[in-house]
């Protein structure tokens, strides 16, 4: 079946520094990837997503790139904020799934003023 | 805006009760979902439905069922609540053929 696989469980960062957070996945057909953000107390709401290789996700600041021929969606952030501390999710679509999502594990965010 | 909503947003049971866990969406969408968040875990299907009157199978189904009266609502029911259902439950629609879903805002259940 398909999968999602973020290598980092938690980061923890300051303020300016550089973002990246790995996300690798596997599917058998041809899927569209998303970024989700989840903030404290609250459900999770979308940052974006790619539905075709080399297309670029971007929102707030954060970037993404579809790569098919490495299977990744590697989420990047030039300069962080002590109000992006929260937790990304990795996620995916496979087109014949009747609008399923496939989620990584997540990987938490922390970072310090 | 999308608006999910669910109810209750807190709430403890006992072991072997049941428990009953409501969503209501104004957003009219035809896709329901209902997941769990565990640590470590992330989050998983459970249930899912793109219709009234019909639910599917997630990832996860065992110990879980679902009911779809309505476009609009959505329940997940625990018939024998058990310790390792304790979890944070959240809900979700989308829209027909769009894969972008919008979340509840969760209900922290504990089964003690």
């Amino acid at each position: 079946g398909d999968s999602v696989t973020q290598t980092e469980g938690q980061v923890a960062l300051s303020e300016e520094d550089f973002l990246t957070i790995h996300c690798n996945y596997s599917a058998s057909g041809y899927p569209t990837l998303f970024w989700y953000v989840q903030y404290p107390g609250e459900g999770p709401q979308l940052l974006f997503r790619a539905s075709r290789d080399k297309e670029k996700g971007s929102s707030r600041g954060f970037e993404a790139t579809y790569d098919k021929g490495t299977t990744s969606f590697h989420l990047r952030k030039a300069s962080v904020q002590e109000s992006d501390s929260a937790v990304y999710y990795c996620a995916l679509s496979d087109r014949g799934s009747n609008a399923k999502l496939t989620f990584g594990k997540g990987t938490k965010l922390s970072v310090k003023s | 805006e999308a608006a999910v909503t669910q109810s209750p947003r807190s709430k403890v049971a006992v072991t072997g009760g049941k428990v009953t866990l409501s969503c209501h969406q104004t957003n009219n969408h035809d896709y329901m979902y209902w997941y769990r968040q565990d640590t470590g875990h992330g989050l998983r299907l459970i249930h899912y439905s793109y219709v009234a009157d019909s639910t599917e199978k997630g990832d996860i189904p065992d110990g879980y069922k679902a009911s779809r009266p309505s476009q609009e609502n959505f329940s997940l029911i625990l018939e024998l609540a058990s310790l390792s259902q304790t979890a944070v439950y959240f809900c979700a629609s989308s829209g027909q053929g769009r894969a972008e879903q919008f979340f509840g805002p969760g209900t922290r259940l504990t089964v003690l």
